[in-house]
């Protein structure tokens, strides 16, 4: 199975900065990398898809990079619906896998 | 507007059984597969199972495969999961999803012991 290690699992920011999550795979994955956005009680929500593909209606703060094994996830200029938890999904093969989750939190 | 929603989810004991459905409207249903994801309390996602758009090709977790079974029915909109031999690890919401792009809400399923 492909493992997905995402850091940090918590990070604290203030509105208006820029943060960056990363997610490495254990194999490559070439560009088979998703990011959600969870927030409390509600389904996953895609942002970003084939990496660095940003789903209809996200906001283009939002980014993804990266290819192969290291990934990562940009928010510029954090809102306070940014909030949330971000987990990262490698769907190159079965079993699909996902990483462990970042709780992004206000400082 | 593309919706998943589903049932079937509730309290059951160890050992015992349960039916998920999710109905699906808003796309041309046998045209994409289908996944069903777990969140147990507190925890991270997990990937449970998927099927193709014509259900000939099925996947599970190692976690779950044996007990759980996927299947579909494309007249009606329809995609199930079939669990049995239910333990408290199974405990969890359970999203239905097409493909990864659209989740439904989620339906809670509780194993007591």
């Amino acid at each position: 199975d492909i493992q997905m290690t995402q850091s940090p699992s918590t990070l604290s920011a203030s509105v208006g900065d820029s943060v960056t999550i990363t997610c490495r795979a254990s194999q490559d994955i070439v560009t088979w990398l998703a990011w959600y956005q969870q927030r409390p009680g509600k389904a996953p929500k895609l942002l970003i898809y084939k990496a660095s593909v940003l789903e209809g209606g996200v906001p283009s703060r939002f980014s993804g990079s990266g290819s192969g094994t290291e990934f990562t996830l940009t928010i510029s200029s954090l809102q306070p619906d940014d909030f949330a938890t971000y987990y990262c999904q490698q769907y190159n093969g079965y079993p699909y896998t996902f990483g462990q989750g970042t709780k992004l939190e206000i400082k | 507007e593309v919706q998943l929603v589903e049932s079937g989810g509730g309290l059951v004991q160890s050992g015992g059984s349960l039916r998920l459905s999710c109905l699906a409207s808003g796309f041309p249903f046998s045209h994409y597969s289908l996944n069903w994801f777990r969140q147990a309390p507190g925890k991270g996602l997990e990937w449970v199972s998927s099927i193709s758009n014509t259900g000939t090709s099925t996947y599970y977790a190692d976690s779950v495969r044996g007990r759980f079974s996927i299947s579909r029915d494309n007249a009606k909109n329809s995609l199930y999961l079939e669990m049995s031999s239910l333990g408290v690890d199974d405990t969890a919401v359970y999203f239905c999803a097409r493909e990864i792009t659209y989740w439904g809400q989620g339906n809670l399923v509780a194993v007591s012991s």
